[in-house]
């Protein structure tokens, strides 16, 4: 099993709509959790990281996170053409893991 | 503000070639550095750590080595490239003490060796 699990994708949904991006993750003591995105040939940045169960809002995304169940997730409201790129999820315990990435297509 | 810059950004090797990219961040002091691979379509994994000047931690076995020489300078290495080191190389950066998932990247140096 793969420390950090995310669907390859591509997601493919319709501008304006919510894109809805999954991960799950193994190890049971994980503390924090990270999204980073990546567009096609560029290096990744930090959108966003949760701490917490439940929801934490930044603007357009929400990160949501179970640790119970051991599953994070990204929403992304009003989904726009420039956020297509491939969305990375990490997991941090005592260092940081990263998921394979989701690849989301906004299509306009 | 804090800038980090990574060189060469591409590079096209043969087999058994040696290799140098270098990393450097300004505007900040004594950082903790990363080099980070990228194969095609995979995610990140990591390769070397630094907490400090001469301090490196390996987390893959291979014919890859990282240098600190200088506070804000990781260097990855190898003295004979093989076809499966070809991928995106990352250098990131985090202020020390803070949480170590929120990595700061290079541009990357994109490695394809023949």
């Amino acid at each position: 099993q793969k420390e950090v699990e995310q669907n390859s994708g591509p997601l493919s949904v319709p501008e304006g709509a919510i894109a809805s991006l999954n991960c799950t993750y193994s190890d049971r003591g994980s503390q924090s959790f990270f999204w980073y995105r990546q567009y096609s040939g560029k290096s990744p940045e930090l959108i966003m990281f949760i701490y917490s169960n439940g929801d934490k809002e930044d603007g357009r995304f929400t990160a949501q996170l179970n640790k119970a169940s051991q599953y994070v997730s990204l929403l992304i409201r009003d989904s726009q053409p420039s956020d297509s790129a491939t969305y990375l999820c990490a997991v941090n315990n005592y260092k940081l893991i990263f998921g394979s990435g989701t690849r989301l297509l906004v299509r306009p | 503000s804090q800038t980090i810059h990574q060189w060469p950004a591409t590079l096209v090797q043969p087999v058994g070639s040696p290799l140098s990219l270098e990393c450097t961040v300004e505007g900040t002091s004594n950082p903790n550095l990363y080099w980070y691979r990228q194969a095609a379509g995979r995610g990140l994994q990591l390769l070397f750590y630094s907490v400090g000047i001469g301090q490196i931690s390996s987390e893959v076995p291979q014919n890859l080595s990282a240098s600190r020489p200088q506070d804000r300078q990781f260097i990855l290495s190898s003295k004979k490239l093989l076809l499966s080191d070809s991928g995106f190389y990352l250098c990131a950066w985090t202020v020390k003490g803070a949480n170590t998932g929120e990595l700061f990247f290079g541009e990357g140096s994109r490695l394809t060796v023949l």
